[in-house]
């Protein structure tokens, strides 16, 4: 099935460095990518969605100067969590897009998530 | 894509079969249910997911109403490993429509020995 592989799985990182998070698909092309946040006991977040090629989408309330989105490859996106703060700890995990289900309807693929704690 | 509503929490026995109810009563015609369950501090996994009919993998078993306010994700033998909150949502299935997966607040199912 389709894998979408995320690294780090944890990160530790001093306020207000730089964080990047990587998400590839391996065994497929993913046109479109999903970034999510879920802080503990809580659902995740949708937070901006990348099309390969083009500016990524944000959700409303999203800083997207803070939380930077390539997609410059259909096998790589990142997430790079600028000047991060403690408050950006939290867990982030990617989504890719994939065909099909059986029915010719599309289907999500997650990566495994990145604990990322600003100190 | 429209809102669905589950029970918090859950526990169920080891070896028993798990049901979990899903209320999506602003289903639209062409919104399929989805579920996802996440183990903790991983990734959500894609379980099953249905239009109308009533559908079975190697993991679960989908049962939509007829009229498709409602929806229930059996586990036929429920293990320690399935401990996990589960997911159900409903999204458009176009494949044009790109649209994104919006997470309700789902179930946490705890399988007890």
């Amino acid at each position: 099935g389709a894998v979408v592989s995320q690294h780090p799985s944890r990160v530790i990182c001093k306020s207000g460095t730089s964080v990047k998070i990587e998400c590839r698909s391996l065994d497929f092309q993913a046109t479109t990518m999903f970034w999510y946040r879920q802080f503990p006991k809580q659902s995740l977040m949708l937070m901006a969605t990348s099309n390969e090629g083009s500016k990524a989408t944000y959700e409303q309330g999203v800083e997207k100067d803070k939380f930077l989105i390539n997609h410059a490859s259909l096998t790589l996106s990142t997430l790079t969590v600028t000047s991060a703060h403690p408050e950006d700890s939290s867990f982030y995990i990617c989504s890719a897009r994939v065909l099909p289900l059986g029915t010719g309807n599309y289907g999500y693929t997650f990566g495994s998530g990145t604990r990322l704690t600003v100190v | 894509d429209a809102k669905t509503t589950q029970p918090p929490s859950m526990d169920c026995a080891e070896g028993r079969a798990a049901n979990l109810p899903c209320n999506h009563s602003t289903i639209s015609g062409n919104e399929y249910v989805y579920w996802y369950r996440q183990i903790h501090s991983q990734g959500p996994q894609y379980i099953i997911h249905g239009l109308k009919n009533n559908e079975t993998n190697e993991m679960a078993s989908l049962i939509i109403t007829e009229d498709r306010k409602s929806s229930t994700l059996i586990l036929p033998h429920a293990t320690l490993r399935d401990t996990a909150v589960y997911y159900c949502i409903v999204r458009v299935g176009d494949k044009a429509a790109g649209n994104k997966l919006t997470f309700g607040g789902g179930t946490r199912v705890l399988v007890k020995p």
